[in-house]
């Protein structure tokens, strides 16, 4: 299989805190994405890292992307009570695969008390 | 601009009814998808389409078929509904950028076959 696999698969802390997620895949890609669902909507697009980069912010979301061990993280900052959502990381599978095409994990269920 | 809509959002059918759910995206993408996504699983990819006139298979086609007659809408339809086929069916259209692509989802629809 292509898609990614998240770990953990969830994960419960306070407001304020830090979440960190790990996202892992097995074949070369060109991009990862990081997606957020919330309970009964669809996903959002949260950020995008290509192969050349290691590292890209986005207001309070921080991914990080090692493609020597095929992995990236993903880290909320101060976390708050609305950031409870469902994230998935998605690569696109690198060269000869369908264009546009995205491979989905499982996802990580974050759950951030008040 | 609405973006992805899906139509409809819940539906009930019996074993061995057909019903079509619509997608529609107001971006001029030529890109759409139609995923499903079942509890504890990722979104698996059903059919896509990669522009007017065009589908092609993804992973798990059984069972289900598409149409692109135009470009803003992508077709999904079961001929022959079955219990197997419960499921959250989410749509996406692609947005190309450069040589990369982010994808937008609908909000879903929620069928349920018994």
């Amino acid at each position: 299989s292509q898609q990614g696999e998240e770990d953990p698969q969830a994960l419960s802390i306070q407001e304020g805190e830090n979440a960190t997620m790990n996202c892992s895949y097995k074949t070369s890609i060109n991009n990862l994405q990081w997606y957020r669902q919330n309970s009964g909507r669809g996903l959002v697009h949260l950020i995008l890292i290509r192969s050349n980069e290691r590292e890209k912010h986005s207001g309070r979301l921080r991914v990080t992307l090692d493609t020597s061990k095929k992995s990236s993280s993903l880290l909320i900052t101060a976390s708050r009570a609305a950031d409870t959502a469902s994230y998935f990381c998605a690569t696109d599978g690198g060269r000869g695969s369908t264009l546009g095409r995205l491979y989905f994990g499982r996802g990580t269920q974050l759950t951030v008390w008040p | 601009n609405a973006g992805v809509t899906q139509t409809p959002k819940f539906r009930v059918l019996k074993t061995g009814q057909s019903m079509t759910l619509l997608c529609a995206q107001d971006m001029n993408h030529e890109y759409m998808y139609w995923y499903r996504q079942d509890p504890g699983m990722g979104l698996r990819l059903i059919h896509y389409s990669v522009g007017e006139g065009t589908t092609a298979k993804g992973e798990v086609p059984d069972g289900y078929n598409v149409s692109r007659l135009k470009k803003q809408n992508f077709l999904l339809g079961l001929e022959s509904a079955a219990p197997s086929q419960t499921s959250v069916y989410f749509c996406a259209s692609i947005r190309r950028f450069e040589s990369l692509y982010e994808q937008y989802f609908g909000p879903g629809t929620r069928l349920t076959v018994t």
